[in-house]
């Protein structure tokens, strides 16, 4: 079935870069996503690409999407403090209907 | 403009009560959905509802009913509530169409002792 995996933790120092990796399993997906939940708050949609998008780029964040490997990730530069947050990778299942399969989420823990 | 608003945004419920957990949008987006949110688990598709009058399940229904009420609102209902269910809810919506980005309400915490 559809699946999402990603890794549940990620620690950075303030300034450097974040790299959020992800895989899943549904070679039919027609976009994948990037969520962000800050604490005690809904996810709010960061970016997305198209599946026949190998990147795309959007100010500080960078998303690559590897469909051989079925692998995404997403870059963000010059990590800042504001960026600490749980990072869901979603994709779209086909099947009668639009619905996002969620990853666990990755924990972005920034320190100065 | 609210968006998503969910209410209540806390409850503690005891083994076998029920109750009913709401959602509006002010979006005017055809579609809504609940989603469960466990730790180490992401969000799992509840119930949804592609547009007004139509409901189906999605991947973990057990346990819940919904009701959507009309183009603005739709209703999960725990008629017994079991300390499995203890997690944190969303209500999510998204126009029918397109790329189906999903706005999300801040979430319900429901707690069942």
């Amino acid at each position: 079935g559809e699946d999402v995996e990603q890794s549940l933790f990620l620690s950075v120092r303030e300034g450097d870069s974040s790299v959020i990796n992800c895989t899943y399993t549904d070679s039919s997906s027609t976009y994948l996503y990037w969520y962000k939940q800050e604490p005690g708050a809904g996810l709010q949609l960061l970016t997305y690409i198209f599946s026949n998008m190998d990147m795309k780029q959007d100010q500080r964040l960078t998303v690559l999407l590897n469909k051989k490997d079925k692998h995404l990730s997403l870059r963000i530069a010059d990590t800042q403090t504001g960026d600490s947050a749980i990072y869901f990778c979603a994709e779209s299942s086909t099947g009668g209907y639009n619905k996002l399969i969620f990853g666990a989420g990755t924990r972005l823990a920034v320190h100065p | 403009n609210a968006g998503v608003t969910q209410t209540p945004k806390f409850q503690v419920l005891k083994t076998g009560q029920s109750m009913t957990l709401q959602c509006a949008q002010d979006m005017n987006h055809n579609s809504m959905y609940w989603y469960r949110q466990d730790p180490g688990m992401g969000l799992r598709l509840i119930y949804y509802s592609a547009s007004e009058g139509t409901t189906d399940k999605g991947e973990v229904p057990n346990g819940y009913n919904v009701s959507r009420l009309n183009k603005r609102e739709f209703s999960l209902r725990l008629e017994s509530a079991a300390p499995s269910q203890t997690s944190v809810y969303f209500c999510a919506i998204s126009e029918s169409s397109g790329y189906n980005e999903q706005f999300f309400g801040p979430g319900t915490r429901l707690t069942v002792l």
